[in-house]
Order: C-alpha cells, then sequence, then structure tokens
C-alpha cells in the first residue's frame, strides 16, 4: 500500500543530545514536509523539500535539521540546539503537477525529552 | 494575532446531531481551504478540500467557504461517535510551496 512510514512511533531524548526521526514515502511525492504540533499550536512547519537536494526553512526552523538525499526519505534530526523538543512530529508530502494533491501525513512520532 | 483562527472548544453533541466547525482567516491570499480530521495520537487526514469559494459536499460533510468574509465552515450532519476527534482546517494561497496554514483544531466529542 502507498503511504508515508514515520519511525520511531516514540521516541525519548535525553538532554543533549541528537536524535533523528525517519519519513520514508512510496508516493512518488515530490514535496516532504515537516511540522511540530504542541496542544492547541496546531502544526507549525519546520521544513520542507520540493526536490532532492534541496530543503527550505519553515516557521520554526531553528535547533533541528534535514537532508533530501533520496526522493522518498526525508529525515529530521532533532538537536541539543532545540530546547524544547518536546512535541509531536508531523511528515507529509504532496505530489506536483499531474500528482497533485493536497499534503498526505504519516502517523507522527512522539518525542519526549527525559 | 494569527492568520487562522479557530475555537479549541471542547465541543460535545449528542449523536445525531449537526455539528458546525469555523475557521476564520486573515489572508486574502488563500485560495485552497481543506479541512483534517486528526483521532488522537495520529496523523491528520484529509477531509474535504474546496477551492475558492463556495460549498462542496461528501456524504454528512459539507464545506463552505465565503471569502468575501475571509470564513470557512465544515457541517456534519448525523454526527455518530466515530466522528469524535479534532478538526483542523489548513490553507493555502495558489502555488504556495510552504504549503499550509492551520488552525489550532477544534476538539469534538460525539456522546452516544
Amino acid at each position: 500500500d502507498g503511504g508515508i512510514t514515520q519511525s520511531p512511533k516514540y521516541l525519548f531524548r535525553k538532554e543533549g543530545q541528537n536524535v533523528t526521526l525517519s519519513c520514508e514515502q512510496n508516493l512518488n511525492h515530490d514535496a516532504m514536509y515537516w511540522y511540530r504540533q504542541d496542544p492547541g499550536q496546531g502544526l507549525r512547519l519546520i521544513y520542507y523539500s520540493q526536490i532532492v537536494n534541496d530543503f527550505q526553512k519553515g516557521d520554526i526552523a531553528e535547533g533541528y535539521s534535514v537532508s533530501r538525499e533520496k526522493k522518498e526519505s526525508f529525515p529530521l534530526t532533532v538537536t541539543s540546539a532545540q530546547k524544547n523538543p518536546t512535541a509531536f512530529y508531523l511528515c507529509a508530502s504532496r505530489g506536483t503537477g499531474v500528482n497533485r494533491v493536497e499534503a498526505f501525513f504519516g502517523q507522527g512520532t512522539r518525542l519526549t525529552v527525559v | 494575532q494569527k492568520e487562522v483562527e479557530q475555537d479549541p472548544g471542547p465541543l460535545s453533541v449528542p449523536e445525531g446531531a449537526i455539528v458546525s466547525l469555523n475557521c476564520t482567516y486573515s489572508n486574502s491570499a488563500f485560495q485552497y481551504f481543506m479541512w483534517y480530521r486528526q483521532y488522537s495520537r495520529k496523523g491528520p487526514e484529509l477531509l474535504m478540500y474546496t477551492y475558492s469559494s463556495g460549498n462542496k459536499e461528501d456524504g454528512r460533510f459539507t464545506a463552505q467557504v465565503d471569502k468575501s468574509s475571509k470564513y470557512i465552515s465544515l457541517f456534519i450532519r448525523d454526527s455518530q461517535p466515530s466522528d469524535s476527534a479534532t478538526y483542523l482546517c489548513a490553507m493555502r494561497s495558489s502555488g504556495s510551496a510552504r504549503q499550509l496554514t492551520f488552525g489550532s483544531g477544534t476538539q469534538l466529542t460525539v456522546l452516544p
């Protein structure tokens, strides 16, 4: 089945640690996105990528990094510079051109600082 | 002021009721309007998608867009307990590569 797979579902990070969240899609979508969701604040855009080897900062990119080496994959690293990383992280993809649809989301990764 | 405002609720209704969910926005460039449903601890799923002003119906769901008032609505008829979720409105301008601007979501509970 086509879709977006995020892993792990739950992730625990110690203070000062970098962690990487995985996002893989087999929808052949060009564009991929990372959002952060906090209670009562909706979804906020962290990074997005429209094409392989290119990505752009969103509204809250500080303390995060991404890569887009393959069309199918868009991993997010939460660095130690992110002071308040505990949140629900959502990856999304979107087709462009004739495959254009609105954002299709993965099931999320819940990150907790311990 | 946020670009998109959405009443967070929570909203509780009895089974079978008509539910009205709403968002207002300030950016007149928004052209595409969406409603997502999000169950607890899950990713959002697209419910309705509307371009510009007008109504769109899909089963028990009706989406309305009034661009002159910068106001969008989602109506759920004959609500069911399985409709209990958080509903997020989202919108974007034409050609926007930055994707969507979301409301904060309304938590809905349909009581059996």
